[in-house]
């Protein structure tokens, strides 16, 4: 069964550091997600790409946060300067379509800032 | 604000009852309506869509929307040890993005 895959499970990093998560979606899916979850807290939207451009993103996508699919496979979040409140699990989603909006998540990576 | 309200629980029932997840959402413009499954350290697994008015099911479980009273439901009938997870809701309108409420912790006790 296709399945979204996502690397490292977990990474630790100091307060500062720059932090790229990457997420392979199923592929035939069109539309890319990241999510986050604090622990004990809920599932937060960060942002939503299609196209080759993101569609919508949050409050919490700052600055500090970019995402890309640099080929045609990969999608990457990138957190420029990681504070100790980024600390949490971030999950990528993808969906066939925007319409169903039937979200297929990965396994999650889990950052810890120290 | 758009929200999604649910119960933390935790919702213990004995196997073989029926558990009944609820979940009330605040923007009358949400369109689809998700329940997701998360075992303990894991991501959230899809497990039933909605996406108009009444019941919807598969398998154990079933799905109810009310529009009118902006709240779903989840039934899961003759539950199972294994069905011991936090059952998100999550709601989308006219965008992008899903809305997930906190999640609703089930205990089934053999």
């Amino acid at each position: 069964e296709p399945e979204v895959t996502q690397t490292p499970s977990h990474q630790v990093t100091q307060m500062g550091q720059e932090v790229i998560l990457r997420c392979v979606p199923i592929s035939n899916h069109l539309y890319f997600y990241w999510y986050r979850q604090i622990l004990g807290q809920k599932v937060e939207f960060l942002v939503s790409f299609y196209n080759n451009e993101i569609s919508e993103k949050s409050e919490i996508f700052d600055d500090q946060f970019s995402v890309e699919r640099p080929d045609g496979s990969n999608f990457t979040l990138k957190i420029r300067s990681t504070k100790l409140e980024d600390s949490a699990m971030y999950f990528c989603a993808s969906s066939e379509a925007h319409s169903t909006g039937e979200l297929f998540f990965g396994e999650g990576s889990r950052l810890t800032v120290l | 604000q758009k929200e999604v309200e649910q119960n933390s629980g935790p919702l213990s029932v004995p196997e073989g009852a029926i558990a009944s997840l609820n979940c009330t959402y605040s923007d009358r413009v949400s369109q689809s309506f998700f329940w997701y499954r998360q075992y303990s350290g894991k991501s959230p697994e899809l497990i039933m869509s909605i996406y108009s008015n009444g019941d919807k099911e598969d398998g154990r479980f079933t799905a109810q929307l009310n529009k009118a009273s902006q709240y779903v439901s989840l039934l899961i009938r003759d539950s199972q040890p294994s069905d011991s997870a936090t059952y998100l809701c999550a709601v989308n309108g006219d965008t992008d993005k899903l809305i997930f409420g906190t999640g609703t912790r089930l205990q089934v006790f053999p």
